[in-house]
């Protein structure tokens, strides 16, 4: 079975340019998370999503960040514009649905890794 | 608000020696689940072993073993036989288990190394 894949794994750009990340889930997988995790600390939440739907997205900073999952399969996460904080590992992830009865794990892409200059 | 407390910012100990990682949790949440999540250098995060809380069952995953005290907040996970391979992050998470409830709070993470 594919695992969660992210792309790119790298990317370095300058303050105040944008920046997006692709996440395709496992298949079947119909709740969608990215992670934001700083180096040195554990991830935290940015959004999750149900199908194509925002479940939480309490911990995103609206002003900059923005996320999208049209046809409830793939998302793609946005920074525009980038600050020095942001720098991090975004890491998606992915499980079935709550009420589905299966398996609630989450299971983690290899993340991507973004410098901000 | 749901925490996670990992004490130990690093341990080291010797290949095939058992070491314990430590985890506390705050909640008010009678059910919940908690996770001990593994990530090496790569930085996939790869889930090692899963207690649910209504279980007074300790969860053991081969070598991966966790001491579940719930009173106590307490979820501490034990590798016995510890492998070169077990080198890596470790994070204790927590999820609660109420409707809509899915998201992970993780602690800050324990640096594990296995020296040869």
């Amino acid at each position: 079975e594919a695992g969660v894949a992210q792309s790119p794994r790298y990317k370095i750009i300058e303050k105040r340019q944008s920046v997006a990340f692709w996440c395709n889930p496992i298949s079947g997988h119909a709740t969608l998370y990215w992670y934001q995790q700083i180096l040195g600390q554990g991830p935290k939440l940015l959004i999750q999503f149900q199908n194509n739907g925002v479940v939480d997205d309490s911990q995103l900073p609206k002003d900059r960040f923005s996320a999208e999952r049209l046809k409830g399969v793939d998302s793609t996460l946005k920074i525009q514009p980038a600050k020095l904080e942001d720098s991090a590992v975004y890491l998606c992830a992915s499980s079935f649905l709550r009420t589905s009865g299966k398996n609630k794990t989450q299971y983690f892409g290899p993340g991507t890794r973004l410098l901000v200059l | 608000a749901q925490t996670v407390t990992q004490s130990q910012p690093e341990m080291s100990v010797q290949e095939a020696e058992t070491v314990t990682l430590s985890c506390t949790y705050d909640t008010s949440e009678s059910n919940y689940y908690l996770f001990w999540y593994k990530q090496p250098p790569s930085r996939q995060m790869i889930l090692v072993i899963r207690q649910e809380a209504y279980k007074q069952q300790n969860a053991t995953e081969n070598r991966f073993s966790v001491n579940f005290q719930k009173a106590a907040k307490s979820f501490s996970l034990k590798i016995s036989d510890s492998q070169l391979g077990d080198t890596a992050m470790y994070f204790c998470a927590f999820r609660a288990s109420y409707q809509g409830a899915q998201k992970l709070v993780f602690g800050q993470g324990t640096r594990l190394t296995i020296n040869p």
